[in-house]
């Protein structure tokens, strides 16, 4: 079966640290792969998302950027994060596009708080 | 792009009541959309989904309904329990495209009172 492993699941950041947000997929092959943001009492904003290796798309302008070193690995990053940065960071994956849309499967997430 | 708004914000019902949380879209080219359950500290968990070639689906005490023309779907929870206790996103998605990612609605905090 698949899963998605996310880390760390709390992080407490200073203004102007660089961050990193590792996800990874076990079980399945070519995923397609998401970072989304949730802020506190907020929907989920998609971020970026990738359709395969070394493959990004960005939604939303902003500090952060995402690399797919590998097939089942997604990784979010920042060189200076800012205090708008906090907020609950959520990795997902869905099988490759085929016709019909399949649901996305998240991770647990990482509450990222900068201070 | 996609706009999806979902009412209410906050849903309390008393244990055994039903619930309803609703939801409409703007893309008429949307054709999945899919409900998630969010517990405290965690991601959302995919509860049912439906497709646009069909009005309803059951899982349950868990429906979805959906009309295409009015671009609106709802989620129906009967005979609630505690454990439903969480927040409720919908999500619509549209499959013409490799994108395949998720609009999702603003949540429903949905408190089931014992």
């Amino acid at each position: 079966s698949q899963t998605i492993h996310q880390w760390p699941a709390t992080l407490v950041q200073p203004v102007g640290s660089p961050l990193s947000l590792e996800c990874t997929v076990e079980g399945t092959s070519n995923p397609n792969l998401y970072w989304y943001r949730q802020a506190a009492g907020r929907g989920l904003q998609l971020l970026f998302y990738s359709v395969g290796i070394g493959q990004i798309s960005s939604e939303v302008p902003q500090n952060l950027s995402a690399s797919r070193p590998q097939d089942r690995q997604f990784i979010l990053s920042s060189k200076k994060l800012l205090l708008s940065d906090s907020g609950f960071y959520l990795c997902a994956w869905s099988v490759p596009p085929t016709g019909r849309s399949s649901p996305l499967h998240f991770g647990n997430g990482t509450r990222l708080t900068v201070t | 792009g996609e706009n999806v708004e979902q009412h209410p914000s906050t849903l309390s019902v008393q244990e055994g009541d039903s619930a309803v949380i609703k939801c409409t879209y703007s893309d008429s080219a949307s054709n999945y959309f899919p409900w998630y359950k969010q517990e405290l500290g965690k991601g959302p968990q995919l509860i049912i989904d439906i497709r646009s070639n069909v009005g309803e689906k059951k899982d349950q005490r868990i429906a979805v309904t959906l009309n295409k023309t009015a671009k609106h779907f709802s989620l129906h929870i009967t005979e609630t329990q505690p454990e439903d206790s969480a927040v409720y996103f919908c999500a619509a998605s549209r499959s013409d495209t490799g994108r395949r990612a998720l609009t999702f609605g603003s949540g429903t905090r949905l408190q089931v009172q014992p």
